[in-house]
């Protein structure tokens, strides 16, 4: 159990709409990264941080922004959510140790969203 | 343009024999390999990974092997067990830097009785 939380793990908004989700962490780890989920896909990085303040794009990143204002908490934001952005989307971390071989990332439970 | 791909959609095996699910990559900049596994509503679990300076790892019942000649890695889980069923996902990154993992479409295993 590498202590992350998603909420909510469930929401159905309507298009047009803001939605955000949020990721909490209890051990101070550095990296931590938001996914979707799709079917046909796999999992796809949307947004990655490497610090407070400090976020990156990854492969899918239009329509959404991040923030990082708390090393524990990172937020995905949907400023106007769309049918296309239905999914289940994932939070992960990096556990972090001075061997680079050994730094796999950890999973949160998800939230599955629902864009009408 | 899947960088990273898993050809087999699902695989089914029967319990004690073994599991080989493949996974194959395009890009030569990933040198860091990780299999997870996948149960439905939970997310993702890390099961195993591998580095490019090694062709196999191994912990308990689930080995990867790596062949960077043909950009191809694969996962032997033996004897399988019924509670190995789930969803099984690659994924690879460069071993330097953010990590970005690139995941192939996943492989369904089911193990009969």
């Amino acid at each position: 159990d590498a202590g992350i939380t998603q909420s909510p793990r469930h929401k159905v908004t309507e298009t047009g709409t803001p939605v955000t989700l949020r990721c909490h962490q209890t051990e101070n780890h550095r990296y931590m990264y938001w996914y979707r989920q799709d079917p046909g896909h796999g999992l796809r990085l949307i947004h990655y941080s490497y610090g407070v303040k400090d976020t990156d794009k990854g492969e899918v990143s239009d329509g959404y922004s991040v923030s990082r204002s708390k090393t524990e908490d990172f937020l995905l934001t949907l400023e106007s959510a769309t049918s296309s952005q239905t999914s289940v989307y994932f939070c992960a971390i990096r556990a972090t140790s001075g061997d680079p071989h050994n730094n796999e990332q950890f999973f949160g439970p998800g939230t599955r969203l629902t864009v009408l | 343009d899947q960088q990273v791909k898993q050809n087999s959609p699902s695989l089914s095996v029967q319990e004690g024999r073994i599991s080989i699910l493949n996974c194959d990559y395009t890009n030569s900049m990933f040198d860091y390999f990780l299999w997870y596994k996948k149960y439905p509503a939970e997310g993702p679990t890390f099961l195993i990974s591998i580095s490019s300076i090694k062709d196999k790892n191994e912990d308990g019942r689930f080995t990867v092997f790596l062949n960077k000649s043909a950009k191809h890695l694969s996962l032997h889980i033996v004897p399988s067990q019924p509670g190995d069923s789930a969803v099984y996902f690659c994924a690879a990154s460069a071993i330097q830097g953010a990590q970005k993992l690139v995941f192939g479409q996943g492989t369904r295993l089911t193990i009969n009785p």
